[in-house]
């Protein structure tokens, strides 16, 4: 059963720090996904990683995805207050057109 | 324009009536999807169409009832609605072979009393 494990599930950080969500899983796909969402409202795609090695970044974000150790990154770079939000990996299932999700990390940055 | 839209976004009823959720895209995808949110944010897939055909069918109660009248749409009704019910209830729509990005609609907060 494909897993896929977000950690930490809760953050909660200063302004101007840096820091980093670990999205662990369980397969060989070479496909992971982020997603922010913003309290009350819907899931936002960040952004969509392909291939081994992939690096993406908009803005303070920047997400990698390394598949021989199953692992992606969503590293914060001088986090602002706006970027407090929970954000959702999920993995590629290709067999049958679902997404596995991660549990969400909820980040909250203090002013 | 709106790519996945539900209606109704709030839906506030009580214990054993009868729901409909709705769902449109009009982005062309022929995948559609059906997740539970709960109050820990945990989503969980309940069902996906592909071009109007079930390919998805987790383990829910059979009063949640999906249907598909043409690949743009697909609706959730509800039956005998218990308190466990009330979450937030996402559609989301994928196009098959591509990366499956899904696109999500803003969503239907129900509650259930």
């Amino acid at each position: 059963e494909l897993k896929v494990e977000q950690n930490p599930l809760f953050l909660s950080m200063q302004e101007g720090k840096n820091y980093t969500i670990y999205c662990n899983y369980s397969t060989t796909s070479d496909r992971l996904y982020w997603y922010r969402q913003d309290p009350g409202k819907s899931l936002e795609s960040l952004f969509v990683l392909l291939s081994n090695g992939a690096v993406k970044q908009e803005g303070r974000l920047m997400a990698s995805l390394d598949t021989k150790a199953r692992l992606s990154t969503l590293h914060i770079t001088a986090a602002v207050h706006d970027l407090s939000a929970t954000y959702f990996c999920a993995v590629d299932e290709d067999s049958n057109y679902q997404l596995i999700w991660g549990a969400g990390t909820k980040l909250i940055i203090k002013p | 324009d709106t790519a996945v839209s539900q209606t109704p976004k709030y839906l506030v009823t009580q214990m054993g009536n009868d729901k409909s959720i709705k769902c449109e895209q009009n982005l062309g995808h022929d995948t559609m999807y059906w997740y539970k949110q709960d109050s820990k944010k945990f989503l969980k897939i309940m069902f996906s169409y592909n071009n109007k055909e079930l390919i998805i069918n987790e383990t829910v109660p059979n009063r949640f009832s999906p249907k598909s009248p043409d690949k743009a749409h697909l609706n959730l009704h509800i039956n005998s609605l218990e308190l466990g019910d009330s979450a937030v209830y996402f559609c989301a729509s994928s196009q098959p072979g591509q990366p499956y990005e899904q696109y999500f609609g803003p969503g239907t907060r129900l509650t259930v009393t």
